[in-house]
């Protein structure tokens, strides 16, 4: 495998239901990010890791929690989520978080339905 | 306000030249980006500019940057079906630690 990948590709759970998102990088970089892609809405920052600590936590419902055990694979665990939360989950990569000029290559998403 | 705006759609026919334009708030900006998104994958990098560039080209690309005003645009010449995605504008902010701010993204459509 190159580049990005994420599993599951689709995801459909309950309000009560406990699942992970997966999101794994083969590009030797040191950053991670979990992006949320809703219609008509700018694509919304959750949480970045930089060399395994987490730099950003962009507001987001404790129902979300990241985790990241390394720096090649990067996790996001939801439990009791709402239906608004159902959107395009997107994992990205780059190489430092602290560089100015950022490039981040993206996995294809989790296309998350919460019924 | 960290803010990045776009137009939601745009349609052109194809062979004609298309202009998607982008508005950002945050005049620190040091890199601005244009993402394509095509169906079913996520976002790739298309090009970029640096803040203290006015223009780039890059084959049938060209970003036009005016600081002044805070507005960047990308100009595809000659669109092609093949061009039909969604294109994001990026501009990345900060120091020490660099966030990037997208914005809602442009859909493009490409009548033949």
């Amino acid at each position: 495998e190159t580049g990005v990948t994420q599993t599951p590709r689709h995801l459909v759970m309950g309000m009560t239901n406990k699942k992970s998102l997966k999101c794994e990088q083969h590009l030797g970089h040191n950053a991670m990010y979990w992006y949320k892609q809703s219609a008509k809405k700018p694509l919304e920052l959750m949480f970045v890791y930089n060399f395994k600590e987490q730099t950003e936590n962009n507001s987001v419902p404790s129902r979300f929690s990241p985790e990241c055990p390394n720096s090649s694979h990067l996790f996001l665990h939801l439990h009791t989520l709402q239906p608004e939360d159902s959107a395009l989950y997107l994992c990205a990569s780059s190489q430092d978080q602290r560089s100015s000029y950022n490039e981040q290559f993206f996995g294809p998403g989790t296309r998350l339905t919460v019924l | 306000g960290e803010d990045v705006e776009q137009s939601l759609f745009l349609s052109v026919r194809e062979g004609d030249s298309s202009v998607i334009n982008c508005t950002y708030t945050d005049s620190s900006s040091t890199y601005l980006y244009w993402y394509k998104q095509e169906p079913g994958a996520g976002l790739q990098l298309l090009t970029y500019i640096f803040s203290n560039m006015d223009m780039k080209q890059d084959q049938r690309l060209t970003v036009l940057l005016n600081k002044k005003d805070k507005h960047l645009s990308l100009r595809i010449a000659d669109t092609q079906t093949g061009d039909s995605a969604i294109y994001f504008c990026a501009e990345s902010i900060g120091t020490g630690g660099f966030k990037t701010i997208f914005g809602a993204g442009t859909r493009l459509f490409v009548k033949a």
